[in-house]
């Protein structure tokens, strides 16, 4: 069955430090992965997705996901984080008919 | 923006009252999802419809029931809400790639609370 594990419930940055967001899945296949972030009072709004090819994925607002099948994990990067970044990230895997998501992290951002 | 509106917004509902949720699209997706996000829990699939009249259970589906008429709409049902039916419900939408889903777009979310 697939799953999908993010191990930080919380994290706090400071505004222009980088950022690493966790995922971890379980999947029987080549997996499709997403990210999406979700301001507060907000739908979900996608920020990148990998399906095949160049496991370095580039994604709006400065994001990036790298693929690694070895490790089973599609972790969210940003290199300097802004005070707009603060929201909740949730990881996704499919494909198929549904999508499974993570429990989400939030993240702050100190100024 | 992917054109999805969720009708009504904000939803206050008396414990065994029957509650109709709408999502409406207007991108042609064959694809159509009904999710609750509880704190603690992320966001946890309630049904879904892969076309007119073809719909299926999520991990969550107790105590609900849907409906697709037409390509644009797809209804959420709580046959008699209860309290732990209160919750945040976002709709999301998806188009297929060579018969697999492409990624989900949501709608803005509906608040509901069940007194």
């Amino acid at each position: 069955a697939q799953s999908v594990t993010q191990p930080d419930i919380h994290i706090t940055v400071s505004e222009g430090a980088s950022l690493e967001l966790r995922c971890n899945y379980s999947y029987g296949a080549t997996p499709y992965l997403f990210w999406y972030v979700q301001s507060p009072g907000q739908g979900l709004q996608l920020l990148l997705k990998y399906f095949s090819g160049d496991t370095l994925v580039q994604g709006i607002k400065g994001f990036e996901a790298e693929f690694k099948r070895s490790q089973s994990s599609f972790n969210l990067r940003k290199p300097s984080v802004h005070w707009s970044d603060a929201a909740e990230y949730f990881c996704a895997v499919g494909p198929y008919d549904k999508i499974i998501f993570g429990k989400g992290t939030r993240l702050h951002i100190l100024p | 923006d992917a054109g999805i509106t969720q009708s009504p917004r904000h939803k206050v509902t008396e414990t065994g009252t029957p509650v109709t949720l709408r999502c409406h699209q207007t991108e042609n997706h064959r694809y159509m999802y009904w999710y609750r996000q509880d704190p603690g829990h992320g966001l946890r699939l309630i049904h879904y419809s892969y076309g007119v009249k073809d719909t299926d259970k999520g991990e969550v589906s107790d105590g609900y029931s849907v409906s697709r008429s037409k390509t644009e709409d797809f209804l959420l049902t709580l046959e008699s809400a209860t309290s732990s039916q209160t919750s945040v419900y976002f709709c999301a939408i998806s188009e297929s790639i060579a018969g697999d889903p492409y990624e989900q777009y949501f709608g803005p979310g509906t608040r509901l609370t069940v007194t």
